[in-house]
């Protein structure tokens, strides 16, 4: 079975320009998650996505982060403009559960490779 | 709200050694817990994963972990470390929207 799937792996893009990360998840899995990682830190929760809504972007900066899940399926982040602070590792994950589900939810959480992003 | 605190930033361990690190959580409820591992350059791993019953977890490459719900603990274990478990381990709980992380422990190996 295959995982889940990014790209691409790696970006280097001068400040104030636009920039994509692309991620398809586990086949069949409902919930699909972004992460924020920097370096020596932990991730850190983004957006998730239950089918095709987000039901949970608090921590996602609306001023220049956007998101969409089109068919519940893959998933684009986009930065538009980047600035400098932006260097991480941006993290895809997914779950066959949804999380928001009144029935048991195990927490298991599936992640892609990342893609390390560069503002130059 | 849930917190993960992870008290080593780096350890060094020798080859064959035994390893522990620790892992300490804050959350309201009976906790669902994780270790997840991360190589350099990769994405992050399931060790093992607690949600009831034996406190003693066992997991993949020889780790396991321990829940101690007095201490608020769920540290890692291995009997005997191998170079190729050098890496980047993270302590996670499961809270009302998702894993939160803590900010990991650097393993370092040497021979």
């Amino acid at each position: 079975e295959a995982g889940v799937v990014q790209s691409p792996r790696y970006k280097i893009i001068e400040k104030k320009q636009p920039v994509a990360f692309w991620c398809n998840p586990i086949s069949g899995h409902n919930t699909l998650y972004w992460y924020l990682q920097n370096l020596g830190q932990g991730p850190e929760l983004l957006i998730r996505y239950e089918n095709e809504e987000a039901v949970d972007d608090s921590q996602l900066p609306k001023d220049r982060f956007s998101a969409e899940r089109l068919k519940g399926v893959d998933s684009t982040l986009k930065i538009q403009p980047a600035e400098l602070g932006d260097s991480a590792v941006y993290l895809c994950a997914s779950s066959l559960e949804l999380w928001s589900s009144a029935s048991p939810n195990t927490g298991e959480l599936f992640f892609g490779e990342g893609s390390r992003l560069t503002v130059l | 709200a849930q917190s993960v605190t992870q008290p080593d930033i780096h350890i060094t361990v020798s080859e064959g050694a035994s390893l522990e690190l620790r892992c300490n959580y804050s959350y309201g409820a009976t906790p669902y817990l994780f270790w997840y591992v991360q190589s350099p350059g990769q994405g992050l791993q399931l060790l093992l994963k607690y949600f009831s019953g034996d406190t003693l977890v066992q997991g993949i490459k020889g780790f396991e972990a321990e829940f101690k719900r007095s201490q608020s603990s769920f540290n890692l274990r291995k009997p005997s470390v191998h170079w190729s478990d050098a890496a980047e381990y993270f302590c996670a709980v499961k809270g009302y929207s998702t894993l939160t992380f803590g900010k990991g422990t650097m393993l370092l190996v040497s021979p």
